[in-house]
């Protein structure tokens, strides 16, 4: 079945770490998306990526990183420089034509 | 700037009831506008979606909204709720491009046994 995954869907770090999670889509999309989710704030644009090797930050991209290195693959690097980086990560892609984004399942990432 | 307000953001209804989510957009150009519903811990699956045409929309699972151009409201409906119906309900609006989408803080809908 077509769609997206995202790996790991828990995942727990100590201050000043570096986490990457994983984000791959078997849609042929050619965008995909980065949003963070906190309670009450609805879903914040971290990152979106166009077409393969070209990304754009978001409203909130301070303290995070991406690259598109290969269609279905668009992974986000959670720096040590992200504040408040305790969140649920959502990643999406779209076909683009009919604007409907489908979404991963999702990342809690936790900062001990 | 674009912008998506939902108003609501808890609502409780029972089962069977009628429901009415409120969804106001700013935004400069003609809107691309959708719904979206998240189960606690899930991604978000599209309800509906309006492009352009007959200002009501009909979506899965039985939910409807419809576009006031004059209001700037994109507000979902559905006329009997189900226990199923619990979770948590985006609004969206797209840039024309698809480029970027803005999401509304979301309302979460509580049933009533």
């Amino acid at each position: 079945d077509g769609g997206i995954t995202q790996s790991p869907k828990y995942l727990f770090r100590k201050e000043g770490q570096n986490v990457t999670l994983s984000c791959e889509q078997n849609l042929n999309h050619d965008a995909m998306y980065w949003y963070r989710q906190d309670p009450g704030q609805g879903l914040r644009l971290i990152y979106y990526s166009q077409i393969v090797n070209d990304f754009q930050k978001g409203d909130i991209a301070e303290g995070y990183s991406v690259s598109r290195e290969k269609k279905e693959s668009f992974p986000l690097t959670v720096t040590s420089a992200q504040k408040n980086p305790t969140a649920f990560y959502l990643c999406a892609s779209t076909e683009g034509h009919t604007g409907e984004l489908f979404f991963g399942e999702g990342s809690r990432l936790t900062v001990l | 700037a674009q912008s998506v307000t939902q108003p609501d953001i808890h609502i409780t209804v029972s089962e069977g009831a009628s429901l009415e989510l409120r969804c106001n957009y700013s935004y400069g150009a003609t809107p691309y506008l959708f719904w979206y519903v998240q189960s606690p811990g899930q991604g978000l699956q599209l309800l509906l979606k309006y492009f352009s045409g007959d200002t009501l929309v009909q979506g899965i699972k039985g939910f409807e909204a419809e576009f006031k151009r004059s209001q700037s409201s994109f507000n979902l409906r559905k006329p009997s709720v189900h226990w199923s119906d619990a979770a948590e309900y985006f609004c969206a609006v797209g840039e024309g491009n698809f480029n970027k989408f803005y999401f509304g803080s979301g309302t979460k809908l509580n049933v009533k046994p």
